[in-house]
């Protein structure tokens, strides 16, 4: 079946640094790929959507300054969370869709900022 | 804007027991509903797709069911085992989006 490997799985990194978490898919091209986030104890939250060679559409109220997000092949997505506070701090997950089939998630990332 | 509830938010079951939760949304103007089930420290495993009103997915002792018109869905669960314990996320496809509700939290006593 479809396989997305997320990573990394876990992070903990200093206050005004930059973290870079990727998705790839393993075995089909993702044509469309998602990034949610979750803070404890609420839903998964859509960051952005990004399409292969075009640029990501965020949600409203979501810093696309800050999460930058890079989808270059059918293969590799990248978030990259610039700058980071400690109000960053939170499971990040992706999800991609291929074409006429079901989306897959990635295991996520819990990024900690200190 | 799609805004997707469930409940209970968490749910303890003894081994052996069937339970079921719920998802409910206030729409029918999206194009699939999805149940995940979601262990910790795993990727969310799709369970079911559904379309229409009216629909009924199983998948051994998993079931789920689909009411557009008054805007909800069933999942239940019979003869809950341990390995049954995880959360469970229902999410609204619309045409260029997934929206996830806050998941039940199922734990199976053994």
């Amino acid at each position: 079946g479809a396989v997305v490997s997320q990573h990394p799985s876990w992070v903990i990194c200093k206050s005004g640094t930059s973290v870079k978490i990727e998705c790839r898919s393993l075995d089909f091209q993702a044509t469309t790929m998602f990034w949610y986030r979750q803070f404890p104890k609420q839903s998964l939250m859509l960051m952005a959507t990004s399409n292969e060679g075009s640029k990501a559409t965020y949600e409203q109220g979501v810093e696309k300054d800050k999460f930058l997000i890079n989808h270059a092949s059918l293969t590799l997505s990248t978030l990259t969370v610039t700058s980071a506070h400690p109000e960053d701090s939170s499971f990040y997950i992706c999800s991609a869709r291929e074409l006429f089939r079901g989306y897959t998630f990635g295991s996520g990332t819990r990024l900690t900022v200190v | 804007i799609l805004n997707v509830e469930q409940s209970p938010q968490s749910l303890h079951v003894q081994e052996g027991d069937s339970t079921n939760f719920t998802c409910s949304f206030p729409s029918s103007n999206f194009y699939a509903l999805h149940w995940y089930r979601w262990e910790t420290a795993k990727s969310p495993e799709a369970l079911f797709v559904m379309t229409l009103n009216g629909d009924e997915k199983k998948k051994g002792r998993i079931s789920a069911t689909l009411n557009t018109k008054e805007g909800y869905s069933y999942l239940y669960i019979k003869g809950s085992q341990p390995e049954d314990s995880a959360t469970y996320l229902c999410a609204l496809r619309s045409y260029d989006k997934v929206i996830f509700g806050p998941g039940t939290s199922l734990s199976v006593i053994p």
